[in-house]
């Protein structure tokens, strides 16, 4: 069956600009979660959203950063006057519950010039 | 963010050799997971782990939970050219949801 998918794999952009990136979760998967990965670092938490429950939104980094998700079914994460400190890789993952295992899509490499 | 301390960085090993890896931290964790991951590609679950204590293998690769809930270490024996990649561990605690905190990774390269 089909799994995380992201767009776009890869984004350039000038600093200054705002960005969206999309994540689409494995069908039926009610929790969400989206990952910063910076380059040779391991993965940080952004934010998590279950269902129709307000999200846990301690992960990021600052109120430049935002993310929706419509239901259960597709997410954004939107960066606003991104500045090249937001280079990395965005990762979005899906889970079948809270607490079951989380289902990794290839990510979305964004590089702010 | 946190993340938590993993070693070796990196490891250049010729295949058939055995690799151990470890991870550890200040703070307790209530699971233990690690993934691999290949270039371009999101992480993949190998193993997770529940209890302190446990050991759990999944074909050539095998992991312990920590007794005191704040380590854990995994082996791959007999390794093959396709365990290249970066091991991430990660700690989750039960927020409610399961809150990963990853580890620094460390990247296998495997000579044939």
């Amino acid at each position: 069956g089909a799994g995380v998918s992201q767009s776009p794999s890869n984004k350039v952009t000038e600093k200054g600009k705002d960005v969206e990136l999309r994540c689409d979760p494995i069908s039926g998967h009610t929790a969400l979660y989206w990952y910063r990965q910076r380059l040779g670092q391991g993965l940080e938490f952004l934010i998590y959203f279950q269902g129709n429950s307000a999200p846990d939104k301690s992960g990021l980094p600052s109120d430049r950063f935002s993310a929706e998700r419509t239901g259960e079914s597709v997410s954004t994460l939107t960066i606003q006057r991104t500045q090249q400190e937001d280079s990395a890789v965005y990762l979005c993952a899906s889970s079948l519950g809270r607490a079951e295992t989380q289902y990794f899509g290839p990510g979305t490499r964004l590089l702010v010039l | 963010g946190q993340q938590l301390n993993q070693s070796p960085q990196s490891m250049f090993i010729q295949e058939g050799e055995d690799v151990s890896m470890n991870c550890t931290s200040s703070s307790i964790f209530n699971t233990w997971l690690w993934y691999k991951q290949d270039p371009g590609e999101g992480p993949v679950l190998l193993i997770a782990l529940y209890k302190a204590g446990e050991l759990t293998s999944n074909g050539r690769l095998t992991a312990q939970f920590g007794i005191t809930r704040k380590d854990s270490f995994l082996n791959i024996s007999a390794s093959i050219p396709s365990d290249v990649g970066i091991y991430f561990c990660a700690g989750g605690v039960n927020t409610g949801f399961q809150k990963l905190v990853f580890g620094t990774g460390t990247r296998l390269l495997v000579s044939p």
